[in-house]
């Protein structure tokens, strides 16, 4: 079966640090993708990881570990902006034809 | 690079009629789009997977009788939501990948409201 867990809810400070996990147990499992979507608007793409390690990309980093089905969000010098919910999606089948599983999605608030 | 839109972006129909949701790649070709719904603070579900030039590919619980789709070409799928119920009012939306690329790419979405 396909399941993915995040943790519902996250506060942070500004300029601080926060870690999102997100944990997962799928079958034909392909790589994982962070996505960010801000209220009533389509998500955007932020990362993905296929090969297990850390990605840095700016202020936001991913991170995967295939033999643990886990994989985390770091996002670094958190601004307001940034206040949104995180949705990690596993990525089955072939390449552009694959299907994304959604986890629950992460809303992060982001308080001054 | 790799825009998706969607028209239109929001809709307000009675109860009993059928509303159209168009899906466009505008710079790009899709071969494969995908239609979500997401219900207020939930997360996407993936409802049915369109091929252009055959049928979709629905996700177990999907009615297609009722969600029709339609990829008429390599930049546009249609979806409509035929006989549509108080419900099914929730915010749709639709993504492409490119050729041979696993990143998925969200048109903007549809608010659908149904009275």
């Amino acid at each position: 079966g396909q399941n993915i867990d995040q943790p519902t809810e996250m506060t942070a400070t500004e300029g601080a640090i926060v870690q999102i996990n997100c944990t997962y147990q799928t079958s034909g499992f392909n790589g994982l993708f962070w996505y960010q979507q801000h209220a009533g608007e389509a998500p955007t793409f932020l990362s993905y990881n296929v090969l297990d390690g850390l990605e840095e990309k700016g202020r936001f980093s991913s991170f995967l570990s295939r033999s643990k089905g886990y994989s985390y969000l770091l996002l670094k010098e958190l601004q307001m902006k940034d206040s949104a919910s995180y949705l990690c999606a596993g990525h089955h089948g072939s390449s552009n034809t694959g299907k994304l599983i959604f986890g629950q999605g992460t809303t992060l608030q982001v308080k001054p | 690079g790799a825009v998706v839109s969607q028209h239109p972006s929001w809709v307000i129909c009675k109860s009993g009629t059928s509303v159209k949701i168009e899906c466009r790649s505008l710079d790009f070709q899709a071969t494969t789009m995908f239609w979500y719904r997401q219900f207020p603070k939930q997360s996407l579900m993936l409802m049915a997977t369109s091929n252009e030039g055959s049928k979709a590919t629905y996700e177990q619980g999907v009615e297609k009788d009722k969600f029709l789709i339609n990829h008429a070409s390599l930049t546009l799928s249609t979806l409509t939501v035929t006989s549509a119920h108080p419900e099914d009012s929730s915010f749709y939306i639709c993504s492409a990948s490119t050729t041979g690329g696993e990143t998925q790419y969200f048109g903007p979405g549809t608010r659908l409201l149904v009275l």
